[in-house]
């Protein structure tokens, strides 16, 4: 099973802000990323935070980092139907070993 | 310039055939990766090569055979599947191994095992 956890279906509406959230478990754990995946596509890096870090924003996309929590969070600002995919949140752990979430389905309705 | 590219984008094969799965990039990364990815599920590490040689085999059948001819190529060859073996075939890349090197995706490969 996974060691990183995510809510595994979000629906906003177009025009809206949208937040998927994102937990793991190993403190150790330095980079942690953010994939988009659309139907029959590979993975799409977004973005991604070192664990030095809170917050790190790109144009609509704002990632927000809870070390104490072990939380992260995507935000993605005015969210288009073009956004409508899975995000994969990742954890990189010291061993180099990437662990990903089972991704989160956003689905945006006009 | 952040692509990896994988071909063929789709392929069928019967459970006696041999076939392979081709994995390009051109950006000098000395990391690459091949990862299975389930419908409805996470991507799972198979293979790990750094400078062409084998790093880590996550326990991948036999029946799975990965070969980095060159620092810019990596293959996956395939004999005597099962059809619990389809499913989207995601090569990656990235500088090395260092941790702080971000791993880039192909667009996979979708096998279908009949």
């Amino acid at each position: 099973g996974e060691d990183v956890e995510q809510s595994l279906f979000l629906s906003v509406r177009e025009g809206d802000s949208s937040v998927i959230n994102c937990t793991y478990t190993d403190s150790s754990s330095t980079y942690l990323y953010w994939y988009k995946q659309e139907p029959g596509a590979g993975l799409q890096l977004l973005t991604y935070i070192f664990s030095n870090m809170d917050m790190k924003q790109d144009q609509r996309l704002t990632v927000l980092l809870n070390k104490k929590d072990k939380h992260l969070s995507l935000r993605i600002a005015d969210t288009q139907t073009g956004d409508s995919a899975i995000y994969f949140c990742a954890e990189k752990r010291n061993n180099n070993d990437m662990r990903f979430g089972a991704g989160t389905r956003l689905t945006v309705k006009p | 310039d952040t692509e990896v590219t994988q071909t063929p984008k789709h392929l069928v094969m019967g459970m006696t055939n041999k076939k392979s799965l081709k994995c390009e990039q051109h950006m000098g990364h000395r990391a690459m990766y091949w990862y299975k990815q389930k419908a409805k599920k996470p991507p799972e590490l198979m293979f790990v090569y750094s400078y062409e040689k084998l790093s880590i085999n996550e326990s991948v059948p036999s029946r799975f055979s990965p070969e980095c001819p060159n620092s810019s190529l990596l293959n996956l060859h395939l004999h005597a599947l099962q059809p619990e073996d389809s499913a989207l075939y995601l090569c990656a890349s990235s500088q090395d191994r260092a941790l702080g090197n971000t791993i880039y995706f192909g667009e996979g490969s979708w096998l279908t095992v009949v």
